[in-house]
């Protein structure tokens, strides 16, 4: 089996920072999402990429970057973080890029931001 | 915008009783249904899911209805158990275009012993 492996664990910034989260599989999965997590919202995607340096815009790009430097990783920057913001950001990998019978998404553990 | 809603949020059952959780979709195409289980403090896996020539999918005391007339489809846990505590997400496939899954805003089922 493999595993996805979220940096950091919890994430504390100031308002306005750029802050970037990376995730790491191991599974040889050719897409890579991110998703955001917030109480009574469910998951919802920001980016994902289907093949190294390919980016696709999920339903809650605005306001992140994303970069997809090679197979194996992905990273998710908050362009300018807003006060008060806390939230789970999950990445996730999968065989394929759609999202089909057969097509499971693995998880990371994710990354607690809180931004002060 | 488009969603997957999913009912109840908050869910609390004593042990051994049945919990069922509901959700609805917009997308007549999509083909794929599948639950997602959270257990506190660890990431989301795939439990059970059901594909759109089905009507019923049976695993290890959880049931999957599919009423594709309706666009609803329901998670039904028998005889639960402490372990069965966890937020469940429900997902179906999005109807724009990218063929990606959109989730249900979750359900935080408690079983109390």
């Amino acid at each position: 089996g493999g595993i996805i492996t979220q940096t950091p664990k919890f994430l504390i910034g100031q308002e306005g920072q750029k802050l970037t989260l990376k995730c790491q599989q191991n599974f040889n999965h050719d897409t890579m999402y991110w998703y955001r997590q917030d109480s009574g919202k469910g998951l919802r995607l920001i980016y994902y990429s289907i093949t190294e340096n390919d980016l696709q815009k999920g339903d809650l790009s605005e306001g992140y970057d994303a970069s997809r430097e090679k197979k194996s990783s992905f990273s998710l920057t908050v362009t300018s973080a807003q006060k008060n913001e806390m939230a789970v950001f999950l990445c996730a990998s999968s065989i394929r890029s759609w999202g089909g019978a057969g097509n499971t998404l693995y998880f990371g553990a994710g990354t607690r931001l809180s931004v002060l | 915008g488009e969603q997957v809603e999913q009912l109840p949020s908050i869910l609390r059952v004593q042990e051994g009783s049945s919990a069922s959780i509901n959700c609805t979709y917009e997308n007549s195409a999509s083909n794929y249904f599948p639950w997602y289980k959270q257990e506190p403090g660890e990431n989301p896996k795939l439990i059970i899911d059901i594909r759109s020539n089905m009507e019923r999918k049976q695993t290890q005391g959880l049931i999957v209805l599919l009423d594709k007339k309706a666009k609803r489809f329901s998670l039904h846990i028998t005889d639960t158990q402490p372990g069965d505590s966890a937020m469940y997400f429900c997902a179906a496939i999005a109807s724009s275009g990218s063929w990606q899954l959109i989730f249900g805003s979750g359900t935080q089922l408690t079983v109390m012993p």
